[in-house]
């Protein structure tokens, strides 16, 4: 089983939708949570840290279930700039590195 | 202020040949770490450095890579007698402090392409 899984897509979805993406985790002892969003022949951003508790910021919102090892990610209101690739990414067990998800490739259109 | 900054953007060798790749982080920032990212793949990681500690090398592929790391400055990784499967995007992240809770800002990558 791959470290961190997700669905590579894409999905199409037009302006002002709401799409929700997953991620799996197979390491239990992780205790450290990421979307990062890529742009086409771009390096990563962070786009948000995902909390237990889960986590709003705008229009994105993040959750963690630990008991199943599994993110989501959710963009309300789909904007044309929210097309990108959007990466699952955790800390791995020594805490120095980031493992990445291959990313879900989200197109928005008008 | 200034990011991560990587050079060459492009580099083009041949199969055989040796490359360096450098990477200036963000000043200050004591954690630097490197990546790789294939065509169509998730960025892996390569290397980490955490100030005057030993660096994390657990994901070089090979003893064909290695990284220096001057203080807490510029980093260079280097690929001997490079193959085609080395061709990829290599990405340079730098952190302030390096915990897990610590933001990783990225360079804009160098694009390596082995012919």
């Amino acid at each position: 089983r791959k470290e961190v899984e997700q669905d590579p897509g894409p999905f199409n979805v037009p302006e002002g939708a709401t799409v929700a993406f997953n991620c799996t985790y197979s390491n239990s002892a992780s205790q450290s949570f990421f979307w990062y969003r890529q742009d086409c022949r771009k390096e990563p951003k962070l786009l948000m840290s995902v909390y237990s508790s889960g986590n709003e910021d705008g229009r994105f919102t993040a959750q963690l279930n630990r008991a199943s090892q599994y993110i989501s990610l959710l963009i309300r209101d789909s904007k044309l700039s929210d097309s990108a690739t959007y990466l699952c990414v955790i800390h791995n067990q020594a805490g120095t590195a980031l493992i990445f998800g291959k990313g879900t490739t989200l197109s928005v259109s008008s | 202020g200034a990011g991560v900054s990587q050079s060459p953007s492009n580099k083009v060798t041949e199969k055989g040949k040796d490359v360096e790749l450098r990477c200036d982080p963000i000043s200050g920032h004591t954690a630097l770490y490197w990546y790789r990212q294939r065509l169509g793949q998730g960025l892996e990681f390569l290397i980490y450095f955490q100030g005057n500690s030993a660096p994390d090398k657990s994901g070089l592929p090979s003893d064909r890579f290695s990284a220096e790391r001057t203080g807490e400055s510029v980093s260079t990784l280097t690929i001997q007698r490079t193959q085609q499967e080395d061709s990829a995007v290599y990405l340079c992240a730098s952190s302030s402090t390096g915990t897990s809770l610590d933001t990783q800002y990225f360079g804009p990558g160098t694009r390596l392409t082995v012919l």
